[in-house]
This record gives structure tokens, C-alpha cells and sequence, in this order.
């Protein structure tokens, strides 16, 4: 059973181009989790999406960011006109549809802004 | 809200010492709580759980239970090895289904 997949691993943008990051969950899960993750911090919630739904985005910024879980195909995030303090490691982790809600979590996209 | 408090970082143990990494936290209701591990360049990968009171998670000789009355699930190991040298992630989840990680307490392992 593959694991989550993310793509690309390493994205490098210019300020002001847009950053599309790919995330397919594991098979057979339904929901996916969005996080981002700065040097030296922890883990911070962005949104947490089921097909074609969004369940909860409180944790993503208002403006620039969205995120979307089709039907058919992977999950995207995207951000619209980066700036250099959306450089960090951007996470994407499934849960199956039932019980406990633990994570599993893909190797992430590295962001880096120039 | 939901908050987790980990121990602050770095944790420098030699090998074969004991480790422990305190976890508490605040919740309402009766949350599942989480053990993650990251290694350098990769995502979390989920250690350990426990999911009701006095319950007990262990893989890979960590253990860590669930205590209700002081609110914590401290991560422990009685031999660590170099190998286990990494970040972890202590998390609950609650009735909102959206996960709350602590802040993450870094691990070196000397030989």
C-alpha cells in the first residue's frame, strides 16, 4: 500500500509567481490535512479537506493561499503570489474515514522563495 | 482551546541511556493522543497511540501512557539508540477531528 505522495519535494519560486503543491493520500483515505512547518517550530494546521469539501480552513491565510480535494485526482494547495515568508516545508497528511484520526503524513514540498 | 506542552529541546542522551520526554495537555472531552517521530528531511511518522484513560502505546520499545488525572502521556524508552536520534511530536486530537501537535523536542543520541 503506497503512502502518501507529494509532489514536487523541492519547489523554488520567484516573489509574486504562484506555488502548486500536489498531495495524494493513502488509498482508501478520505480526509487530508494541510500543515506548514517553519525551521525550529512545530507544525502549524492549514486546512483539513474531504472530496471535494473543505471541512475546516481556520488555520490558512485569508489571502493568496487555497486548497481544493477533487473528486478524481490529488489534492492541491496553492499559493497565489509568494512572498519570501512562505518559504518553509509544507506538509500534506490522510486519515482514513474512520476511527482515531491518526496521521499519515507524506515526505512534504520545500518551498523556497527568491 | 486544544494546547499540548512538550518539554523543550535539545535532548542529549549517550547510547543505551533512559529517555523521557514529557507531554501534557488541555482538551476538552476525552481526546486520542499521539506520538510522531521525524527524521531529518522527512515527514512525521506516527510512533504511538493511546486512545482512553490509562491506556498504553508502545512500538519500538517506546512507551508512553495516557494519564487522565495529570492530563499527560510521557514518552519513554529505557535504551536508546543513535538511531533514534530525531524530532518528536507529541498530539491529540479531539472533537474538532483537527489535530494539535506540540512544539516538537529534538533528540541526540551520542555514541
Amino acid at each position: 500500500n503506497a503512502g502518501v505522495m507529494q509532489n514536487p519535494r523541492h519547489l523554488v519560486r520567484r516573489r509574486g509567481q504562484e506555488a502548486r503543491l500536489r498531495c495524494s493520500p493513502m488509498k482508501g483515505h478520505s480526509h487530508v490535512y494541510w500543515y506548514r512547518q517553519l525551521p525550529e517550530e512545530g507544525l502549524k494546521f492549514m486546512v483539513y479537506l474531504q472530496k471535494e469539501n473543505i471541512i475546516d480552513e481556520s488555520g490558512m491565510p485569508k489571502e493568496r493561499f487555497s486548497a481544493e480535494f477533487p473528486k478524481e485526482g490529488p489534492s492541491i494547495l496553492r499559493i497565489q503570489q509568494v512572498v519570501r515568508g512562505d518559504s518553509a516545508a509544507y506538509f500534506c497528511a490522510s486519515s482514513p474515514p474512520t476511527g482515531y484520526y491518526e496521521q499519515y503524513f507524506g515526505p512534504g514540498t520545500r518551498l523556497t522563495v527568491t | 482551546g486544544d494546547s499540548v506542552t512538550q518539554m523543550e529541546g535539545p535532548v542529549t542522551l549517550s547510547e543505551e541511556a533512559f529517555l523521557t520526554i514529557n507531554c501534557t495537555y488541555t482538551a476538552t472531552g476525552y481526546p486520542s493522543l499521539f506520538w510522531y517521530v521525524q527524521y531529518p528531511g522527512e515527514g512525521l511518522q506516527l510512533l504511538l497511540k493511546a486512545t482512553k484513560a490509562d491506556d498504553k502505546g508502545s512500538n519500538k520499545g517506546f512507551e508512553a501512557t495516557y494519564r487522565k488525572e495529570t492530563t499527560s502521556f510521557h514518552l519513554e524508552k529505557g535504551s536508546v539508540q543513535v538511531s533514534d536520534s530525531a524530532v518528536y511530536f507529541c498530539a491529540l486530537v479531539g472533537g474538532s477531528y483537527i489535530p494539535t501537535f506540540g512544539r516538537g523536542t529534538s533528540l541526540i543520541v551520542h555514541p
